[in-house]
């Protein structure tokens, strides 16, 4: 399967502040990758498809403004939350489909948000 | 629209207990259907897949018949170890949506030696 990673495994942070996530590809090149949010005890939701050289496409109820998504090359995506609020704490994991397959996903570690 | 039903949890067993965990679906086609596992304070890990009906997947003792007349895609194992205990997400590939998957709400299992 494909290996996925995701950069920081946890961070904390001052509510206004904003925090940058980075998902790579470390052993394939994937031109979309999506990004996920899970709430404690709940499933992942969808935010947006990131795709690259081109705008990511946004979930509805998902500000883009605020979640903003740079997937500047084949191997790198990149989530930044901006003027993050503690509602924005959550656990955010992005996804890709590997090289050989399009409808299985591999997924980073996750990255855990507290905002304080 | 598509959409995935799981039973709900927490499920606690034995171990060497058989462990069924229920999933159904709603889908338009015939979509890819998988079951992750996520292990505490990790990510997800796909566990086993089935492309078509009446495939079964299987994985680590785990399997999972894709039943296109009941819509299901039932997780089993016949003897569960303490090592199993993590949330079980069941999705489908919602192939409109260039691969995106949903997932259904997670069963959380726990096993006591």
């Amino acid at each position: 399967g494909a290996v996925v990673s995701q950069h920081p495994s946890r961070v904390i942070c001052k509510s206004g502040t904003s925090v940058k996530i980075e998902c790579r590809s470390l052993d394939f090149q994937a031109t979309t990758m999506f990004w996920y949010r899970q709430f404690p005890k709940q499933s992942l939701m969808l935010m947006a498809t990131s795709n690259e050289g081109s705008k990511a496409t946004y979930e509805q109820g998902v500000e883009k403004d605020k979640f903003l998504i740079n997937h500047a090359s084949l191997t790198l995506s990149t989530l930044t939350v901006t003027s993050a609020h503690p509602e924005d704490s959550s656990f955010y994991i992005c996804g890709t489909n590997g090289e050989t397959s399009t409808d299985t996903q591999y997924f980073g570690p996750g990255t855990r948000l507290t905002v304080l | 629209g598509n959409s995935v039903t799981q039973m709900e949890g927490p499920v606690t067993l034995s171990e060497e207990a058989f462990l069924t965990i229920n999933c159904t679906y709603t889908a338009t086609g015939y979509p890819s259907l998988f079951w992750y596992v996520q292990y505490p304070g990790e990510g997800l890990q796909l566990l086993l897949k089935a492309t078509k009906a009446d495939d079964k997947g299987s994985n680590k003792g785990f399997e999972a018949t894709y039943r296109k007349e009941t819509t299901s895609f039932h997780l089993e194992k016949g003897s569960v170890q303490v090592s199993d205990s993590a949330v079980y997400f069941c999705a489908l590939s919602d192939r409109g949506s260039q691969g995106n998957l949903i997932f259904g709400k997670g069963t959380k299992l726990s096993v006591k030696p």
